[in-house]
């Protein structure tokens, strides 16, 4: 019963082409992230929603699209996939609700992405 | 500007000797500093967290310092093991800033046996 997890773990795929990763939590967390681990292992936020909508949204090319359908869902879609792209995906979940709570963020496995 | 740097960029310890990681940060409405530790293949995990209202906070073998003056906060392992062998993450965020990580470049940890 992984609390976060994604869909494929391994993607390859040919430059141009459209691909999406899927997210899934069930920890009845409000807020789902999607971040980005390039070769250095550098990680980066990309998006933030929370109960579906959209509340981060860093510098990330009109071609990287989020989509939440509902709040325990947070998935990732990207067009015309540029060889830049390639990097490790992670879907996260967070409780951002009050400070005793803590701010724990809740990482999947990765999604390993290879654009040729 | 990367707002969270951290040092060493990689370290090796031997067993039972204490590995000792460094961050700095700029932002000064940061509020939770926490470390994350990432094994091959996996993604980061939660290992301990501290606010600034405190300076040292310990759980186990490991141990964050934090000097909220100099804007510094570090990670000691002690009595290091080869199963800490991973890399490591300090972090940042802003509470009421939808709880977004600012993460340091990584510390890639080998504990020789």
């Amino acid at each position: 019963d992984t609390a976060v997890s994604q869909t494929p773990k391994y993607l390859v795929t040919q430059m141009g082409n459209d691909k999406s990763i899927k997210c899934e939590q069930n920890l009845g967390h409000d807020t789902m992230y999607w971040y980005k681990q390039d070769s250095k292992k550098f990680l980066k936020i990309m998006f933030s929603y929370n109960n579906k909508e959209l509340i981060i949204n860093e510098t990330v090319p009109n071609r990287f699209s989020p989509k939440s359908p509902d709040k325990a869902h947070l998935n990732l879609h990207i067009n015309s996939l540029e060889l830049g792209d390639s990097a490790v995906y992670f879907c996260a979940s967070s409780q951002v609700t009050g400070r005793s709570s803590g701010n724990t963020i809740y990482f999947g496995e990765g999604s390993w992405l290879t654009v040729v | 500007q990367q707002q969270v740097k951290q040092s060493p960029q990689s370290l090796i310890v031997q067993k039972g000797g204490i590995s000792i990681i460094n961050c700095a940060y700029e932002n000064t409405a940061f509020d939770y500093f926490p470390w994350y530790q990432q094994f091959p293949g996996k993604g980061p995990a939660l290992l301990i967290a501290i606010r600034p209202d405190v300076s040292e906070k310990k759980e186990g073998r490991f141990t964050i310092s934090f000097n909220k003056s100099a804007k510094q906060f570090s990670l000691h392992i002690m009595d290091s093991q080869p199963g800490d062998s991973a890399t490591y993450f300090c972090a940042a965020s802003i509470h009421n800033a939808g709880n977004m990580l600012t993460f340091g470049g990584g510390t890639r940890l080998m504990v020789k046996p």
